[in-house]
């Protein structure tokens, strides 16, 4: 059974910074790609990052490119996005996907995790 | 606003048929698959659709997707109460090169 466990998520100041981790399991993790979903709360989805199952290509969105670095590890099975130059925006609960396939873009998001709360206020 | 547009909200009798329908452009919808997920109250997404018309294993054969050109759709037949909802479709963006959402579609059952 696939199972994404986010963690990282709090309170943090504009202009800070977060790390966002996210435990993956059930899965052979370097099969697949993976992606960061957002939501503020009551509102839409929004699609922040992608990476491949490689590791050789990431892709983000216009609103967070620059400031936001998605990468993996694979001796953990781990999934993580640095996110810098926080703004208020940016506050919205963070979903780890796992893709259906191995590249970003190509099938789009399977399984999710519960989503982790993060909030930019001063 | 979201690059694919879908109506805020629908709203049907139980065990009647709703559809809810997705449109875009050339750059997503017309030119790559499209996925459907449902949002219960409070929880995480759960993929409906994929690739236009695929159920994943286990999501119930009352749910049914489509696509047409630049648009696409989601059909539920059966309606029950536990189909109340939000349902959002997305698509991959090559002019973007990155995935792009719906503004989701608010489910009633009446």
């Amino acid at each position: 059974e696939v199972q994404l466990l986010e963690s990282g998520g709090g309170l943090v100041q504009p202009g800070g910074s977060l790390r966002l981790s996210c435990a993956a399991s059930g899965f052979t993790f370097n099969s697949y790609a993976m992606n960061w979903v957002r939501q503020v709360p009551g509102k839409g989805l929004e699609w922040v990052s992608g990476i491949s199952g490689s590791g050789g290509s990431t892709y983000y969105a216009d609103s967070v490119k620059g400031r936001f670095t998605i990468s993996r590890d694979y001796s953990k099975n781990t999934l993580h996005l640095e996110m810098n130059s926080l703004r208020a925006e940016d506050t919205a609960i963070y979903y780890c996907a796992k893709d259906l396939s191995g590249v970003v873009g190509a099938s789009g998001v399977g399984s999710w995790g519960q989503g982790t709360l993060v909030t930019v206020s001063s | 606003q979201s690059v694919l547009t879908q109506p805020p909200s629908v709203s049907e009798a139980p065990r009647q048929r709703v559809t809810i329908s997705c449109s875009g452009s050339t750059s997503n919808i017309g030119n790559n698959a499209v996925n459907w997920y449902q949002q219960l109250p409070g929880k995480a997404p759960k993929l409906l659709i994929h690739y236009d018309d695929l159920l994943p294993s286990g999501v119930s054969d009352r749910f049914s997707g489509s696509k047409s050109g630049t648009s696409a759709s989601l059909a539920i037949s059966g309606l029950q109460s536990e189909d109340e909802a939000d349902y959002y479709c997305a698509a991959w963006d090559d002019s973007l090169s990155g995935w792009v959402f719906g503004g989701g579609t608010k489910l009633t059952v009446l």
